[in-house]
């Protein structure tokens, strides 16, 4: 089966550093993503990273992914208020549905 | 970045009516567009597939006649929700996928949700 699971939710203070971690059981995905959702939005993608990297970087986000353990993080460096969301991440493979972890809400304490 | 706009945002229905709820890429053509359904403080389940000029396909356990599904034009699917129960309210997002090209990373762009409650 496509389980894709992520711890419900994450404190931290402004200005510290916020880990999200994503597992997800679907090897054959092609990359992976993670998003952000604000209240009653719609989901924006934040960042992807292609199945064969191990990590990548992008401003304030560092995606690391671990294969072997099918292991996904998503790292907010310097988190602020305005990163306050639910994060989900994502797998997609060649049948161009995204399967969505069970989202992570992150509350910034300011 | 692309633009999917949905129409109406919210809507509140009697139990027994059916309500259309409007997906549309503004700046792009989309060959495929997806719906899905969120529950309060879950995660988003896919509903259906949709591409433009044939039929949807559903995910398993989604009704067919329940949730109609009409992708007529490369900018706009519909939902409709026939004979909508107090089980139907939900928060319905659509999604939108260019064409696929060579940089392509599968990437669905999201519209901002419709609220259905169903009284």
């Amino acid at each position: 089966g496509e389980d894709v699971e992520q711890s419900l939710f994450l404190s931290v203070r402004e200005g510290d550093s916020s880990v999200i971690n994503c597992t997800y059981t679907d090897s054959s995905s092609t990359y992976l993503y993670w998003y952000k959702q604000e209240p009653g939005a719609g989901l924006q993608l934040l960042t992807y990273i292609f199945s064969n990297m191990d990590m990548k970087q992008d401003q304030r986000l560092t995606v690391l992914l671990n294969k072997k353990d099918k292991h996904l993080s998503l790292r907010i460096a310097d988190t602020q208020t305005g990163d306050s969301a639910i994060y989900f991440c994502a797998e997609g493979g060649a049948t161009n549905k995204l399967i969505f972890g069970t989202g992570t809400l992150l509350a910034v304490q300011p | 970045g692309a633009v999917v706009s949905q129409h109406p945002s919210w809507v509140i229905c009697k139990s027994g009516t059916s309500v259309k709820i409007e997906c549309r890429s503004l700046d792009f053509q989309a060959t495929t567009m997806f719906w899905y359904r969120q529950f309060p403080k879950q995660s988003l389940m896919l509903m259906a597939t949709s591409n433009e000029g044939s039929k949807a396909t559903y995910e398993q356990g989604v009704e067919k006649d329940k949730f109609l599904i009409n992708h007529a034009s490369l900018t706009l699917s519909t939902l409709t929700v026939t004979s909508a129960h107090p089980e139907d309210s939900s928060f319905y997002i659509c999604s939108a996928r260019e064409p696929p090209g060579l940089a392509d990373i599968n990437e669905q762009f999201f519209g901002p949700g419709t609220r259905l409650t169903v009284l």
